[in-house]
């Protein structure tokens, strides 16, 4: 049972464009949600999280909006540039974590 | 120190042979873990480590080995592999197993069984 859904599988944006990639989740008792960013040959890394008392969270170009009632949450990525061209993992996370399939996002010089 | 850092990078073994994966991590982290990661997949726990325990063995094949030496190191012992254990596998942790943050994660071995 795929219990985070994200979407799209892939993601074409041109340069400063925004990028939005929507994840849902179906088990309430979730309480972190956390994204990571991979770029080819590299493990994941941390990008940005929030917890589900907190509507949204912004930091630099990369903004969490969190919809508990709806049980949805999407990465924004403002002015996107090349270097943002990676794959990312919406996750949530009960004592473990459980990924989304993932994004691959492409950014269009 | 900030990094896990795993090591080899890069590994490449016959189906009949043994060797290991390591990890090391100076956070003071008290949970660490091992994930298996195919192409254009999420990477998918296979053990976890709290307080150097073994807590969570995700049904893997005994061809794989755990073994947490200490607080900052964690190996993966291998034997016996087969072509579709080719993979990259990598190490994360965190300051404690069931505390909700963000895992660290290194930047994994990519390993190909011949």
């Amino acid at each position: 049972q795929q219990q985070v859904k994200q979407s799209p599988q892939s993601l074409i944006v041109q340069k400063g464009g925004i990028s939005i990639i929507n994840c849902a989740y179906e088990n309430t008792a979730f309480d972190y949600f956390p994204w990571y960013q991979q770029f080819p040959g590299k493990g994941p890394a941390l990008l940005i999280a929030i917890r589900p008392d907190v509507s949204e969270k912004k930091e630099g170009r990369f903004t969490i909006s969190f919809n508990k009632s709806a049980k949805q949450f999407s990465l924004h990525i403002m002015d996107s540039q090349p270097g943002d061209s990676a794959t990312y993992f919406c996750a949530a996370m009960r004592d473990k974590i459980i990924f989304g399939k993932g994004t691959r996002l492409h950014i269009l010089p | 120190d900030t990094e896990v850092t795993q090591t080899p990078k890069h590994l490449v073994m016959g189906m009949t042979n043994k060797k290991s994966l390591k990890c090391e991590q100076h956070m003071g982290h008290r949970a660490m873990y091992w994930y298996k990661q195919k192409a254009k997949k999420p990477p998918e726990l296979m053990f976890v480590y709290s307080y150097e325990k073994l807590s969570i063995n995700e049904s893997v094949p005994s061809r794989f080995s755990p073994e947490c030496p200490n607080s900052s190191l964690l190996n993966l012992h291998l034997h016996a592999l087969q072509p579709e254990d080719s993979a990259l596998y990598l190490c994360a942790s965190s300051q404690a197993f069931q505390v909700n943050y963000g895992y660290t994660f290194g930047s994994g071995t990519r390993l190909t069984v011949v």
